[in-house]
C-alpha cells in the first residue's frame, strides 16, 4: 500500500516567518514529487516539482527532497496570510505508462498578521 | 489556454438519481484522473482513464460508479442511484503523461445529495 503521510496541522505561523511543511512517503523507489496548495473551497493547484535529491528554489518557495530518508519537504519563506491554505504531497511512483499520483490528507498552514 | 473544464459546478441530486459529471482535459492532454474530497479530507483517487481505455479503477466503488473517456468529447463520471454519502467534491485532473508532470485540476463538481 503506497502511502504519503503529513501532519495535518494546523501549522501556525507569524507574518514574515519561514513554514516548513514535511511529507514522507513509503514507496522507497518512487520518483517524482509534487506540491500543491488548496484553498478553502477551490482546487487544488500545482505550486513545485522536485525529482532529484536536493534542493529546488522558486521565488519564495523551496522544495527539499531526501530520497535515501523517504521525504520531501516545502519551505515557504517570508510567509504571508494569502499562503494561508492546505498544503498538499503528492507522490509519483515508478512504473512504465502509470502516472498517478498519491496525496497525503495535507496540512492546514496559517500565517497570522 | 483553457485548463481543465468541469461541469457542472453545482449539483443536487435526490436519493435514487443519477449524477453525470463531465470534465473536458487540457488541450493535448491524454490522461485523465478523479478524485473525491470529503470536507476537510484528503484527496481520494478514484479512477485514471487514457482515450477509450480505464487504466486504473481501484479507487472507485463497483456498484453505481461508472467513468469513461471516449474518444471524441469529455471524460464522465457517473454516479447511479445516489445515496447521500456520494455528496463531495469531485474533482478531475489531466496530464500529458510523464514522470515530470503534475497534474492540472479543474475547479470541480459539488454534488449534494438530499
Amino acid at each position: 500500500q503506497k502511502e504519503v503521510e503529513q501532519n495535518s496541522g494546523p501549522l501556525s505561523v507569524p507574518e514574515g516567518a519561514i513554514a516548513s511543511l514535511n511529507c514522507t512517503y513509503s514507496d522507497r523507489v518512487s520518483q517524482s514529487f509534487f506540491w500543491y496548495r488548496q484553498y478553502s473551497g477551490k482546487s487544488p493547484e500545482l505550486i513545485m516539482s522536485i525529482y532529484s535529491n536536493g534542493d529546488k528554489e522558486d521565488g519564495r518557495f523551496t522544495a527539499q527532497l531526501n530520497k535515501a530518508s523517504q521525504y520531501v519537504s516545502l519551505l515557504i519563506r517570508d510567509s504571508q496570510p494569502s499562503d494561508s491554505a492546505t498544503y498538499l504531497c503528492a507522490v509519483m511512483p515508478p512504473g512504465a505508462g502509470s502516472y498517478q499520483l498519491t496525496f497525503g490528507k495535507g496540512t492546514k498552514l496559517s500565517v497570522i498578521p | 489556454n483553457a485548463g481543465v473544464m468541469q461541469n457542472p459546478r453545482h449539483l443536487v441530486r435526490r436519493r435514487g438519481q443519477e449524477a453525470r459529471l463531465r470534465c473536458s482535459p487540457v488541450k493535448g492532454h491524454s490522461h485523465v484522473y478523479w478524485y473525491r474530497q470529503l470536507p476537510e479530507e484528503g484527496l481520494k483517487f478514484m479512477v485514471y482513464l487514457q482515450k477509450e481505455n480505464i487504466i486504473d479503477e481501484s479507487g472507485m466503488p463497483k456498484e453505481r460508479f461508472s467513468a469513461e473517456f471516449p474518444k471524441e468529447g469529455p471524460s464522465i463520471l457517473r454516479i447511479q442511484q445516489v445515496v447521500r454519502g456520494d455528496s463531495a467534491a469531485y474533482f478531475c485532473a489531466s496530464s500529458p503523461g510523464g514522470l515530470t508532470y503534475g497534474y492540472t485540476f479543474g475547479s470541480g463538481t459539488r454534488l449534494t445529495v438530499v
